[in-house]
């Protein structure tokens, strides 16, 4: 069955990075658009980056731009979301999701990774 | 602020039918891209529910609808159940940001 698996989140100061990884596994990885989606606490969905499927296309909300940093690797069917300069603002759980096109829906979610940005 | 608006909150008793609008604006949904629907549970991830204005994934009942006129979406949920209590998302694309955007969420109170 389709799993997405986040993992790399924890507690960090302002300033500092972290990376997240999501492990994908029982759909076609290499064929598909990922995306990063936040939450904050009690908050709604904040969409964060777009990857495509052959890389072409990377897309960044405006609060990251700059600081954040999308990469996959096809072959061991993982996305990558490195975060510099972390804010206290950047605190949230950070979901994986797949997209059925680019600029599509979100049909497959893991299950998040918390980010926590705190001095 | 979200670029996409839906009310706060929405509520009706079990068996009501609710609507759940999200409006945009002529970047995004009046520009013809696809309105997605998601569901959330407290403490899950978000559940795709309704994908390209009005289609249902395999597993969504039918009482789960969507449609989208002009620059607006809706959600439509009838026969309503508790289990239909939890927060609702719409989603769509905008040219004008390059960006995916959600609307700010809806909750939704079973009485």
């Amino acid at each position: 069955q389709v799993q997405l698996v986040e993992s790399g989140g924890g507690v960090v100061q302002p300033g500092r990075s972290l990376r997240l990884s999501c492990a994908a596994s029982g759909f076609s990885f290499t064929s598909s658009a990922m995306h990063w989606v936040r939450q904050a606490p009690g908050k709604g969905l904040e969409w964060v980056a777009l990857m495509s499927s052959d890389r072409s296309v990377k897309y960044y909300a405006d609060s990251v731009k700059g600081r954040f940093t999308l990469s996959r690797d096809n072959s061991n069917n993982a996305l990558y979301l490195q975060m510099n300069s972390l804010r206290v603002e950047d605190t949230a759980v950070y979901y994986c999701a797949r997209g059925m096109y680019s600029s599509g829906p979100l049909d497959y979610w893991g299950q998040g990774s918390q980010v926590t940005v705190t001095s | 602020q979200s670029v996409l608006t839906q009310p706060p909150s929405v509520s009706g008793a079990p068996g009501q039918r609710v609507t759940i609008s999200c409006s945009g604006s002529r970047s995004n949904i009046g520009a013809g891209f696809d309105v997605h629907w998601y569901k959330q549970l407290p403490g899950s991830a978000p559940k795709l529910l309704i994908y390209g204005d009005s289609n249902r994934p395999s597993g969504v009942p039918d009482r789960f609808s969507g449609s989208k006129s002009g620059t607006s979406a809706s959600l439509a949920i009838t026969g309503l159940q508790a289990e239909d209590e939890a927060d609702y998302y719409c989603q769509s694309y905008d040219s004008s940001l390059s960006a995916v955007i959600f609307g700010g969420g809806t909750k939704l109170t079973v009485l």
